[in-house]
């Protein structure tokens, strides 16, 4: 298994300000994933932090807006850029061992964001 | 494109009962299907996997079923306690048998009274 810890757990941010989560595993994984999840909704797929290259987005999601970095295998940034209300939310980091990603999914305690 | 159901009502149960939520799917047949346990202000916690060619799971009170004609997944909690409230997602494989990508469906609010 797998423990992710993210830091910070909640922020209030002022409209048009940038925001960096991080999110810190225990143990070396394959995939490790952002999600967000805004009130009373599921988890909606951002990107995939892949170590040493760019992250893969999800339709809807830009690098531009969502930068993710993935310095090595066990720790991954997510900066949420140039926010807006609309980008208050709960983000979620995960993190898979499987082999070729598969398998079951450890998450993080999550940071929830309130923009003013 | 894939899209999950769950039931999006409350589902409200005795203790001791057994809770079943259903979870549905259309346009896609995945290699496998997850369920996770979410507690208010905390990230989902893996419960049990099925893949396709499985027809039923069970870890301990747990059980899944994998429908894949009906594209369909049951999941049980017998001899429910209040301490299995919580709300429950399941979730599928984005691309087919390939890295590790999730969708989810909404969740449904479990409550057990004792």
């Amino acid at each position: 298994s797998a423990v992710i810890s993210q830091k910070p757990s909640r922020d209030i941010c002022q409209r048009g300000t940038s925001l960096t989560i991080q999110c810190q595993v225990d143990s070396q994984v394959t995939m490790m994933f952002w999600y967000r999840q805004q009130p009373g909704q599921s988890l909606t797929l951002i990107a995939t932090a892949n170590q040493g290259s760019e992250a893969t987005y999800e339709s809807g999601f830009v690098i531009d807006k969502f930068p993710i970095s993935r310095p090595n295998l066990t720790f991954s940034t997510l900066t949420v850029s140039n926010m807006s209300p609309e980008d208050s939310s709960i983000y979620l980091c995960s993190a898979t061992a499987g082999t070729g990603g598969l398998g079951e999914q450890f998450f993080g305690p999550g940071t929830r964001l309130t923009v003013l | 494109s894939q899209k999950i159901e769950q039931n999006s009502e409350a589902l409200n149960i005795q203790e001791g009962k057994t809770a079943t939520l259903t979870c549905n799917y259309t346009n896609y047949s995945p290699a496998y299907l997850q369920w996770y346990r979410q507690d208010p202000g905390r990230g989902p916690v893996f419960l049990l996997l099925i893949r396709e060619n499985e027809k039923e799971k069970r870890k301990e009170r747990l059980k899944v079923t994998f429908d894949t004609t009906l594209k369909q997944s049951l999941f049980h909690i017998t001899a429910s306690q209040p301490a299995d409230s919580a709300t429950y997602l399941c979730a599928l494989d984005r691309l087919y048998n390939q890295g590790g990508k999730l969708i989810f469906g909404q969740g449904t609010e479990l409550s057990v009274k004792p």
